[in-house]
């Protein structure tokens, strides 16, 4: 079965420093990948998503299939980055369904 | 708002009580899907729709629990006989067939006392 584990429940960072989300997956097909956040008392929304290999809001995570692993990343965080971020994988044949990771909440820090 | 609608954003219930939450998806989405998010956990599959047909069943979902979207729109999730474990945020989220991104509501709360 598939599985999304988030390892840190918990990051603080001070702005202007450097961010990474840890995610790991186990499936042993080619799963689709995302990023979701959720700020303070907002819905979901997708951040964005391995095949668009686009940046949003600064954020890139790149799919590592030899470490099953989808790593979000910033440069440099802002005091608006502060949020819940869930690593969620889609099996492309399934009706796709999202496995979520447990999440982890960033906190930047001024 | 044109975005996934979910009515009562809040319930409390007795324990043994049903419940029903009902969800409105963005109107060209023919998928809908039900998940369950409990306390410092991330959000877990119920169940899917594919305009009128459930496609999808989780194990999570127990003979008290039962899914429809009669007329492929609105979606309703009915808890029968409502226990303490079903204390949740239940959400919705609505997509277009073959594509991944899902839109989400903003939930149902449910606490059962």
């Amino acid at each position: 079965a598939q599985r999304v584990t988030q390892p840190e429940k918990l990051l603080s960072v001070f702005k202007g420093a450097p961010v990474e989300l840890k995610c790991n997956y186990s499936y042993s097909g080619s799963p689709e990948l995302f990023w979701y956040v959720q700020y303070s008392r907002q819905r979901l929304q997708l951040l964005l998503r391995h095949i668009s290999r686009e940046s949003i809001k600064g954020f890139t995570a790149d799919l590592n299939k030899g470490e099953t692993s989808f790593h979000l990343k910033k440069p440099f965080a802002q005091e608006e980055d502060s949020a819940m971020y869930y690593c969620a994988l889609s099996l492309n044949n399934a009706g796709n369904m999202l496995t979520f990771g447990g999440g982890t909440r960033l906190m930047v820090k001024p | 708002d044109t975005g996934v609608s979910q009515n009562p954003r809040h319930k409390i219930t007795k324990r043994g009580q049903n419940v029903t939450f009902r969800c409105d998806p963005i109107s060209e989405h023919n998928r809908l899907y039900w998940y369950r998010q409990t306390l410092g956990q991330g959000p877990e599959f119920l169940t899917y729709f594919q305009n009128e047909a459930q496609l999808e069943k989780s194990r999570l979902l127990s003979d008290r629990f039962s899914a429809e979207r009669p007329k492929g729109s609105f979606s309703t999730l009915e808890i029968q006989r409502t226990e303490q474990g079903d204390s949740a945020m239940y959400l919705c989220a609505s997509s277009q067939a073959g594509r991944g991104e899902a839109f989400f509501g903003q939930g149902t709360r449910l606490t059962v006392v």
